[in-house]
């Protein structure tokens, strides 16, 4: 199976600064047809399903504020919060869609300092 | 609006069987793979596998194949997962999600939990 690994495990950051958070693939999850990396963000607060913020590495699904931004090189791949508001705080999940099994990494908790 | 409902919870003795619902709504129901995703308490997520609504045919992870059986009915837009030979450690909430065009979960279910206790 495709293996996602996320650092760190928990982060505390303040308000209004910058927030990263890293996951690695254990393979590509690139798609040569389209040029598209099959992986994606996901935001979870508690009692709360899932919510999709990114998808294809780094495209901003409707309505989620421009705060959140998503980058790649090769199987690396990064989830920004450009400014942490008091609402970011949750887990974040990366998510391999490439291939089944779809494997999440093991998720990072977001404080606030 | 697209809406994904699940059932309530469920307590369940080892060795028993859960039957999941998960009735779709505000969307083309046969267009849109969904897939199952668990949560143990305090844990991250683990797929457990999809269904395509449309011909039924269904890919599970390795780990469930044998236990669990995903099925649909198109005459009420409704998904079912099956789990059986229920374990303590399938104690968990278990969630169904919309696999979008572009491959993500774009809507989820509000997740059901299944309690394993003897």
């Amino acid at each position: 199976d495709l293996v996602m690994t996320q650092s760190p495990d928990s982060l505390a950051v303040s308000l209004g600064e910058r927030a990263t958070i890293n996951c690695k693939s254990s393979q590509s999850v690139l798609y040569s047809s389209n040029n598209k990396n099959y992986l994606a963000w996901y935001q979870q607060k508690p009692g709360q399903p899932p919510k999709l913020l990114i998808y294809w590495a780094s495209t901003r699904e409707s309505g989620v504020p421009d705060r959140f931004s998503g980058s790649v090189s090769g199987t690396d791949f990064t989830l920004t919060i450009s400014s942490l508001q008091a609402e970011d705080v949750a887990v974040y999940y990366c998510q391999q869609y490439y291939t089944t099994p779809y494997t999440f990494g093991q998720g990072t908790k977001l404080e606030l300092k | 609006q697209v809406q994904l409902v699940q059932s309530g919870a469920e307590v369940k003795k080892p060795g028993a069987s859960v039957k999941v619902s998960c009735k779709a709504s505000g969307y083309s129901f046969t267009s849109y793979y969904i897939h199952w995703v668990r949560q143990a308490p305090g844990q991250g997520l683990e797929w457990v596998g999809i269904i395509n609504p449309g011909s039924g045919s269904t890919t599970y992870a390795q780990k469930f194949q044998g236990r669990v059986t995903m099925t649909r009915d198109t005459s009420t837009s409704t998904i079912y997962m099956d789990l059986s030979s229920l374990r303590f450690e399938d104690t968990a909430v278990y969630y169904c999600a919309r696999e979008a065009p572009m491959g993500a979960f774009d809507y989820w279910g509000q997740g059901t939990l299944v309690t394993v206790s003897s």
